[in-house]
């Protein structure tokens, strides 16, 4: 079982709707769980992260997390074509590395 | 802020030489610095962590010997890859990790640098 699981889409979705981003972590310990959203041919680049249970809002962005599920989830609301990107779940589960997902690919159509 | 930097962005070499990468903090000190390379649709690969002033860990299947990592300041680490093939080529990413209890204790990326080896 991989340690962060996320569904690899591609995700499409119409301009201005909700796109909805899963991910799922077996490591029961982890503290801290962040996004990552990343351009074709461009590094990752933070966008939220999250370390309590609930949801946390940044502009047209929200984080839920479910430690329980072991589940944390983004919410791109009003969603633009410049969110098309792939969007990196991960999480630190303890020790000091980031575990990645492999990355949910988003698609905004005009 | 937490920018980090990485020199060059883009290098092109011929096989059989080496290619030095370096990755900077510019506004924090980074205590813990991660390298990772991606191919082309794939996701990121972690290849070593380093810390200020000690030797790097490899993660399994790297060859340190091939990718050497040298973290010699708190702004700075360098990544060598020895006698570069062309299935080196790809995008290597750094990662930098302030203070533990600072707002830097996430990781930033720097831009990358995208290696194609002849």
């Amino acid at each position: 079982q991989k340690e962060v699981e996320q569904n690899s889409g591609p995700l499409s979705v119409p301009e201005g709707a909700i796109a909805s981003l899963n991910c799922t972590y077996s490591d029961r310990g982890s503290q801290s769980f962040f996004w990552y959203r990343q351009y074709s041919g461009k590094s990752p680049e933070l966008i939220m992260f999250i370390y309590s249970n609930g949801d946390k809002e940044d502009g047209r962005f929200t984080a839920q997390l479910n430690k329980a599920s072991q589940y944390v989830s983004l919410l791109i609301r009003d969603s633009q074509p410049s969110d098309s990107a792939t969007y990196l779940c991960a999480v630190k589960p303890g020790d000091y590395k980031l575990s990645f997902g492999a990355g949910t690919t988003v698609t905004v159509r005009a | 802020g937490a920018v980090v930097s990485q020199h060059p962005s883009r290098v092109i070499c011929k096989s059989g030489t080496s290619v030095k990468i370096e990755c900077r903090s510019l506004d924090f000190q980074a205590t813990t610095m991660f390298w990772y390379r991606q191919f082309p649709k794939q996701s990121l690969m972690l290849m070593a962590t380093s810390n200020e002033g000690s030797k790097a860990t490899y993660e399994q299947g790297v060859e340190k010997d091939k990718f050497l990592i040298n973290h010699a300041s708190l702004t700075l680490s360098t990544l060598t890859v020895t006698s570069a093939h062309p299935e080196d080529s790809s995008f290597y990413i750094c990662s930098a990790r302030g203070v533990a209890g600072s707002i830097q204790e996430t990781q930033y990326f720097g831009p990358g640098t995208r290696l194609l080896v002849l």
